[in-house]
């Protein structure tokens, strides 16, 4: 069964980068199975997908965030991680990385989440 | 881009209630629909995937149902544990994902 771990700063001041890197165990990364992705939610908020990767590094990005998005992929770490440029207050969320598989095209696996707060 | 929309935003409810909560898809999505459900501070948690699949380890009062736009969360008998958020997310442009704004079901 797999398991995703976040791991990063939890505060970062505006218009820094944010940076986050989700660790996956009892499985591969490199699996043709599964795409790797990054979900937040604001305080309060509901779920907003931020994006995906697959391990051969093809990315897809949520067009309200693609400017501003970068994810890629460790596969020698069983890593994948996520860059979020210039942010402001409106960032600040709990982020989490979850699995997706290709057939199910569901998110069957999440980290716990981890809270970033943007704020000098 | 495929929007979603849930209703009722929130719903309070009695233990043993039957409680249903809908989701519209802005185009038709087939039957990539997954339904999630949220208990403060914790991660998402799958119950329904493929629009009328259970997930492994769900217990069998929640069901899904519905294909194109249209589709239904269904809780048979409202138990303590189920008070929490829930959540629809299509997949018709996977990897591509879209949520619905979340259902919060209370207590009565």
């Amino acid at each position: 069964q797999l398991q995703l771990q976040e791991s990063g700063p939890g505060l970062v001041k505006p218009s820094e980068t944010l940076s986050l890197t989700c660790t996956v165990s009892g499985g591969s990364i490199s699996s043709s199975s599964y795409y790797w992705g990054w979900i937040r939610q604001p305080p309060g908020k509901g779920l907003e997908w931020i994006g995906s990767i697959y391990y051969s590094g093809s990315t897809y990005y949520n067009p309200s965030l693609k400017s501003r998005v970068t994810i890629s992929v460790d596969t020698s770490k069983n890593q994948f991680s996520l860059k979020l440029s210039s942010v402001t207050a409106a960032d600040t969320a709990v982020y989490y990385c979850a699995s997706s598989g290709y057939s199910r095209r569901d998110l069957d696996y999440w980290g716990q989440g981890t809270l970033v707060t943007v704020s000098s | 881009d495929i929007q979603m929309t849930q209703s009722p935003s929130s719903v309070s409810a009695s233990v043993g209630d039957r409680v249903t909560i809908t989701c519209r898809a802005s185009q038709g999505i087939s039957s990539w629909l997954a339904w999630y459900q949220q208990k403060p501070g914790k991660a998402p948690k799958l119950l329904i995937y493929a629009a009328s699949s259970l997930q492994s380890g769900v217990p069998s009062r929640f069901s899904g149902s519905g294909s194109g736009t249209d589709f239904t969360l269904t809780i048979s008998s409202l138990q303590p544990e189920d008070f929490a958020t829930y959540y629809c997310q299509q997949a018709n442009s996977f990897p591509r994902l879209t949520f619905g704004g979340g259902t919060k079901v209370e207590i009565k």
